[in-house]
């Protein structure tokens, strides 16, 4: 069946530290994409990453699709970081629906 | 770019009322818009495919009598939740994907409208 997972589900940092969120799709998913829901529920676009690694400031993601997993990395960690973040994929043959994860709820600490 | 807006962000009504969800692409074009429903700390799960000048395709387990979905121009479609009860009471997200530019099948999201039913 379909699947995306997420770990860990849960996790604390101190500001300034950094962290990897890991996402493992099966093999009906591709087109991976991150996003970041504040704690007002907007979903931030973080990355559109199939495959490769891309960067964006503290943020950088990778995936790795022969290997059906992909990781974000957050470096130097804020508050403003607090959140849950979900990678979706797309169900392949299902004209563009996205699957999300379990997420990962994040909360930076001072 | 690629901005999605909803409205109301957030409404209480009586069981029994309907409350209509409003869903934009403020500055893109989109053919297809998705609906997601959100329960506290559970991650999103899609409801339904709204197309433009189509029927929406439901998903599994969805009411389409209850959930009605119409996508009258390429920037908005709307979110109708009939007969209101407090167990439809969550956190409901909409979706859009650019008809063009940007990456294939890449979907932006509204801020969500929260819903209470009483």
């Amino acid at each position: 069946g379909i699947q995306v997972e997420q770990s860990p589900p849960d996790l604390i940092l101190q500001e300034g530290a950094n962290s990897t969120l890991r996402c493992n799709f099966s093999d009906s998913v591709n087109n991976l994409q991150w996003f970041h829901q504040n704690p007002w529920g907007q979903l931030i676009n973080l990355f559109y990453i199939p495959s490769g690694t891309k960067q964006n400031g503290r943020l950088s993601a990778t995936t790795v699709a022969t290997e059906r997993y992909s990781l974000l990395y957050i470096s130097s960690s804020q508050t403003t970081d607090s959140g849950v973040y979900f990678c979706a994929g797309i169900n392949t043959g299902t004209a563009s629906k996205l699957t999300f994860g379990t997420g990962t709820r994040l909360q930076v600490t001072l | 770019g690629a901005v999605v807006s909803q409205h109301p962000s957030w409404v209480i009504c009586k069981s029994g009322t309907s409350v209509k969800i409003e869903c934009r692409s403020l500055d893109f074009q989109a053919t297809t818009m998705f609906w997601y429903r959100q329960f506290p700390k559970q991650s999103l799960m899609l409801m339904a495919t709204s197309n433009e000048g189509s029927k929406a395709t439901y998903e599994q387990g969805v009411e389409k009598d209850k959930f009605l979905i119409n996508h009258a121009s390429l920037t908005l479609s709307t979110l109708t939740v009939t007969s209101a009860h407090p167990e439809d009471s969550s956190f409901y997200i909409c979706s859009a994907s650019p008809l063009m530019g940007g990456s294939a099948n890449e979907q932006f999201f509204g801020p969500g409208t929260r819903l209470t039913v009483l």
